[in-house]
């Protein structure tokens, strides 16, 4: 079956400019992820949904990142006024049932890159 | 102190070789744990969950001591194609889940 799309795969954007990345979960999948990986380093958590709800957001860098999803289904990452220092590979993952207990799949992520 | 701590590495072995790697975590109330391998440039994938009592897939042996709060990795009879960065996972809950991935720890093989 289908696995964990994400979109665009590669953007690259301008300082201040808004993008908006795209992640497409496993059909059933409850439990949905945020990361974002910074070339040479690790995963950081940036946001996970159980359902539509997001119960904890602080993962997020600042007030410029915001995600939601919907249908418990697709989910975008929204990034207002990007940064160079946003730039980073956004990787989405989901899972069956309650978040943190199970597997992980993770898509092929978006490479974001800020000039 | 990070809450999710791993030798960054690189570790160099020779085909063959047993190399183990462990995993220390900072939270006593973390609850589920988990090995991902994520080859260069691409996604993570699970390689093994870890359990209390320890538990074995093929060459790969995970083991957990929540006393000391590490959890470690075994691979027996290191094969090329085991050249990976490991990462090493923790979720614990509170008001909500905090799953935190280690920053990984590169394994190159040599023939």
């Amino acid at each position: 079956g289908a696995g964990v799309s994400q979109s665009p795969s590669n953007k690259v954007t301008e300082k201040g400019k808004d993008v908006e990345l795209r992640c497409d979960p496993i059909s059933g999948h409850t439990a949905l992820y945020w990361y974002r990986q910074r070339l040479g380093q690790g995963l950081e958590f940036l946001i996970y949904f159980q359902g539509n709800s997001a119960p904890d957001k602080s993962g997020l860098p600042s007030d410029r990142f915001s995600a939601e999803r919907t249908g418990e289904s697709v989910s975008t990452l929204t990034i207002q006024r990007t940064q160079q220092e946003d730039s980073a590979v956004y990787l989405c993952a989901s899972s069956y049932g309650t978040s943190g207990y199970n597997e992980q799949f993770f898509g092929p992520g978006t490479r974001l890159t800020v000039l | 102190r990070k809450e999710v701590e791993q030798d960054p590495g690189p570790f160099n072995v020779p085909e063959g070789a047993t190399v183990a790697f462990n995993c220390t975590y900072s939270n006593s109330a973390s609850q589920s744990f988990f090995w991902y391998r994520q080859d260069c440039r691409k996604e993570p994938k699970l390689l093994m969950s870890v359990y209390s009592s320890g538990n074995e897939d093929g060459r790969f042996t995970a083991q957990l001591n929540r006393a000391s709060q590490y959890i470690s990795l075994l691979i027996r009879d290191s094969k090329l194609s085991d050249s990976a960065t490991y990462l090493c996972v923790v979720n614990f809950y509170s008001s909500a889940s905090k799953i935190i991935f280690g920053s990984g720890t590169r394994l190159s093989i040599r023939p």
